[in-house]
């Protein structure tokens, strides 16, 4: 089984100050973990990704992700939100031993503003 | 084609007719994903087509749904006697391979489907 948890349905922020966005997930075995986001109107775009090697993995925009092992987390983060980072963000989980089927958390609303 | 395509863009049906949603995806993929997002929701895992392999309808919701993919590419999802609950945003993706979807999956622009 695997599951995915993003505790905050909304999440505000200055410009200029960091942002972080939550997410827990639950897999038996080792996780593949992304993060994907929707900008209003647009689809879903990938953004970075966990496979395995270094925690800290770098993506789009600006944006990195931590992998935390023993707080089976995976939270996003930047350093210097933009009015433009504004959007949906969905984390998404799946076992290395689940081929190809990921499962999306609820997703988390990012407002940025001026 | 240079993404995934999804028609139609918008459907509106009135509820206990069938529907029929298609989705085109990347040259070459040959991994196939449904997804349904709804209101307030994440993304609920629908349907998976790998290759020539069986596919995956862990997580259709009911009896009413069913998906095909016909050579390889082309897959449609079909709702027979729509229900209200089954508004939503209907999302295909795709990837390359059975290992693809670890560069990340190429989501189409969805179909929302609403049931007056």
């Amino acid at each position: 089984a695997q599951s995915v948890a993003q505790p905050e349905d909304q999440v505000n922020v200055a410009e200029g100050n960091p942002l972080t966005v939550k997410c827990t997930y639950s897999v038996s075995g080792n996780p593949y973990l992304f993060w994907y986001v929707q900008y209003p109107n647009r689809g879903l775009q990938f953004l970075l990704k966990y496979i395995t090697g270094d925690n800290l993995v770098k993506g789009s925009y600006g944006f990195e992700a931590e992998f935390n092992k023993s707080q089976t987390s995976f939270h996003l983060k930047k350093p210097s939100a933009l009015v433009s980072d504004s959007a949906l963000y969905f984390c998404a989980v799946r076992a290395n031993t689940n081929a190809g089927k990921s499962t999306f958390g609820d997703g988390t609303t990012l407002t940025v503003k001026p | 084609g240079a993404g995934v395509s999804q028609s139609p863009s918008n459907k509106v049906t009135e509820k206990g007719k069938d529907v029929e949603l298609r989705c085109d995806p990347i040259s070459g993929h040959t991994a196939l994903y449904w997804y349904r997002q709804s209101l307030g929701q994440g993304l609920e895992f629908l349907i998976y087509f790998q290759g020539n392999s069986a596919p995956d309808k862990s997580g259709l919701p009911s009896d009413r749904f069913s998906a095909e993919r016909t050579g390889g590419s082309v897959s449609t999802l079909t709702i027979q006697r729509t229900q209200q609950e089954d508004s939503a945003v209907y999302l295909c993706a795709s990837s390359q391979g059975r290992t693809g979807d670890l560069y990340g999956y190429t989501f189409g622009s969805g179909t929302r489907l609403t049931v007056v």
